[in-house]
């Protein structure tokens, strides 16, 4: 079916380290992914996307890689601050793109 | 100011009482959905629209009917909800299917 996994579910870091945020798709077809945060009683707000003909894509400090092989994508954030703690989740295009599914979510925690 | 609205934002009711949760968008966007949120399970697709009188099932449809009379609005309708639809429910749009989606504030959904 079409689904998207997400890991970690919960991932805690010191400010000023990377954090790794891992998704697995099942639709090879899949060609949009993006990135959402969600501060506490907020909405989500997207913050980065990459699409099939594109490998990497960086915008600061956060990065998203795609290996379309694997059918699997990544979210990179560098030198995290607290500010950055929140929900993310990350998504897939499916059903000839009609479809956005989205993944169970990662609540990222940056202790000062 | 370019948003997605919905109403009401917090709504408690009695299981089978017909209800209404409104969405409306100002950016002239093609796309609309709805999605719901509970803890671990990410955001669900509940239907979708590509564009006026165009509607279809996401991921989790039942108990849920939707309409797309115009194109700014996207009204979700719960004909006789139950307890299991408890939720905290956001309507987005976007310009069209593979592209940034805008959320609304959410509508936080109690059925006792």
């Amino acid at each position: 079916g079409e689904n998207v996994e997400q890991h970690p579910s919960t991932l805690s870091v010191q400010e000023g380290d990377s954090a790794v945020i891992k998704c697995t798709y099942s639709d090879s077809a899949s060609n949009y992914f993006p990135w959402y945060k969600q501060e506490l009683g907020k909405r989500p707000q997207l913050i980065i996307d990459i699409r099939s003909n594109v490998g990497e894509k960086k915008d600061q400090r956060i990065a998203v890689t795609l290996n379309k092989t694997a059918k699997h994508f990544s979210l990179h954030i560098t030198e995290t601050q607290p500010e950055d703690s929140a929900v993310y989740f990350c998504a897939a295009s499916m059903a000839f793109g009609r479809k956005l599914i989205f993944g169970q979510g990662t609540e990222l925690s940056v202790k000062p | 100011e370019a948003q997605v609205t919905q109403n009401p934002r917090y709504l408690i009711t009695v299981t089978g009482k017909k209800l209404t949760v409104t969405c409306s968008q100002n950016m002239n966007h093609e796309y609309m959905s709805w999605y719901r949120q509970d803890p671990g399970l990410g955001l669900r697709q509940i239907y979708y629209s590509m564009n006026v009188e165009v509607t279809d099932k996401g991921d989790v449809p039942e108990g849920y009917k939707v309409s797309r009379k115009e194109k700014r609005n996207f009204p979700l309708i719960l004909e006789s909800p139950s307890p299991n639809q408890t939720s905290l429910y956001f309507c987005a749009s976007s310009q069209d299917h593979q592209q940034i989606l805008y959320f609304g504030p959410g509508t936080r959904l109690t059925v006792l």
